[in-house]
């Protein structure tokens, strides 16, 4: 079973450009999630999507941050314009469902460097 | 507001020795406790888990220890083997959403 897939990998940007992220679910997976790593803290959730509908986007920074997940398969994650503090590790995670418990299975990443 | 702490950073052992890594919560409305491993470069992957309203659950070489009065939890890892270096992730699932620890980064030294 094919894992979740992320690109780009890596990522250099000078602040206030744009920079887009793709990623691609566990086929199946109704649920996915953009988690925003920042060096020496654990992941922090942007958003979730259930199938091509937004569940929480209480965390994402909207002025600059968006997302979307067309036909409820893959999703993009925007950052425009990127700031120095956006310098992260970009994970995405997909699970079957939403709710109690359900493990959620996540891709290697995008690093991104604003400089 | 951190909701899941994990205070020490790093933590070095000897191969075949016990590894203990430790997290504490605040919440006490989360309904499992979860360790996830990350290797350099890679994503998370779950390791184990346990419901809030067991206090033990065991899986082969690791363990996850439960202490509801206390808001604590803690990962046994015996013995230890120089593949398990690695960060370990604590989080806590609410309404199906995961809150993460900063990570404790195991070092397993041959």
């Amino acid at each position: 079973e094919a894992g979740v897939a992320q690109s780009p990998r890596y990522k250099i940007i000078e602040k206030r450009q744009s920079v887009a992220f793709w990623c691609n679910p566990i086929s199946g997976h109704a649920t996915l999630y953009w988690y925003q790593q920042i060096l020496g803290q654990g992941p922090k959730l942007l958003i979730q999507f259930q199938n091509n509908g937004v569940v929480d986007d209480s965390q994402l920074p909207k002025d600059r941050f968006s997302a979307e997940r067309l036909k409820g398969v893959d999703s993009t994650l925007k950052i425009q314009p990127a700031k120095l503090e956006d310098s992260a590790v970009y994970l995405c995670a997909s699970s079957e469902l939403a709710g109690f418990y359900n493990e959620q299975f996540f891709g290697p990443g995008t690093r991104l460097t604003v400089l | 507001d951190q909701q899941v702490k994990q205070n020490s950073p790093s933590l070095s052992v000897q191969e075949g020795r016990i590894s203990i890594l430790n997290c504490d919560y605040t919440n006490s409305m989360f309904d499992y406790f979860l360790w996830y491993k990350k290797y350099p470069a890679e994503g998370p992957t779950f390791l184990i888990s346990i419901s809030s309203i067991k206090d033990k659950n065991e899986d082969g070489r690791f363990t996850v220890f439960l202490n509801k009065s206390a808001k604590h939890l803690s990962l046994h890892i015996v013995p230890s083997q120089p593949g398990d270096s690695a960060v370990y992730f604590c989080a806590a699932i609410k309404w199906g959403q995961l809150t993460f620890g900063s990570g404790t980064q195991l070092t397993v030294l041959p």
